[in-house]
């Protein structure tokens, strides 16, 4: 069965801290993995899209990591601010005729002051 | 308009009742996408549409829900019957093409289902 799992499912940090959010998945075959933002009401925005072959990618204070091998994606937020504080989603998309995702159940970051 | 717009924002309806929601997309996107988010949980997959193909409704958890679209515009996600599991956002989302790797999201529907 495919599936997305993240973790932690909730996150506290102080701001201006690092923190990671990992991914593991089991979806085959594979064909991209995205990170998604999702501000409370609002619906997902996209942070980075990785193919199989991409390692790493950046989006200003956001990396995302990614091990194909291992079927592991990390995102990594760096001096976080308190804007940051959201639901992270990971999602995967499996290769075939057409995009459809599957979503893993989200981090919830809190960032306080 | 600038992004994928939904109606209403929220909707309040007895058991048993029908409701219909709907997406306005991205003007030119050709794929759109209806997702189900429960309270606390990931999104699901309802209904997928591509152009003028036969849509993928493999995600549809029952013959209460259906969707349509008209050409490549709006779409409208209809629950009948409605149950109090059926209380979710629901989201809709497209694309320019199906090989788009970006997909815009709406702000969701939230319905509650009394």
């Amino acid at each position: 069965k495919n599936q997305v799992e993240q973790s932690p499912q909730s996150l506290i940090i102080l701001e201006g801290k690092n923190c990671t959010l990992q991914c593991n998945y089991t979806v085959s075959p594979f064909s991209n993995l995205r990170w998604y933002k999702q501000d409370t009401g609002r619906g997902p925005v996209s942070l980075t899209i990785m193919t199989f072959s991409e390692n790493t990618k950046s989006n200003g204070r956001y990396t995302a990591t990614l091990d194909a091998d291992t079927k592991q994606s990390s995102l990594h937020i760096t001096a976080s601010q308190l804007s940051d504080s959201a639901s992270y989603i990971c999602v995967v998309s499996g290769s075939g005729g057409y995009n459809k995702l599957i979503f893993g159940a989200g981090t919830r970051l809190a960032v306080h002051p | 308009g600038a992004g994928v717009s939904q109606s209403p924002s929220n909707k309040v309806t007895e058991k048993g009742k029908d409701v219909e929601l709907r997406c306005d997309p991205i003007s030119g996107h050709t794929a759109l996408y209806w997702y189900r988010q429960r309270l606390g949980q990931g999104l699901e997959f309802l209904i997928y549409f591509q152009g003028n193909s036969a849509p993928d409704k493999s995600g549809l958890p029952s013959d209460r829900f259906s969707a349509e679209r008209t050409g490549e515009s709006v779409s409208t996600l209809t629950i009948q019957r409605t149950q109090q599991e059926d209380s979710a956002v629901y989201l809709c989302a497209s694309t320019q093409w199906w090989t788009a790797e970006t997909q815009y999201f709406g702000p969701g529907t939230r319905l509650l289902v009394l």
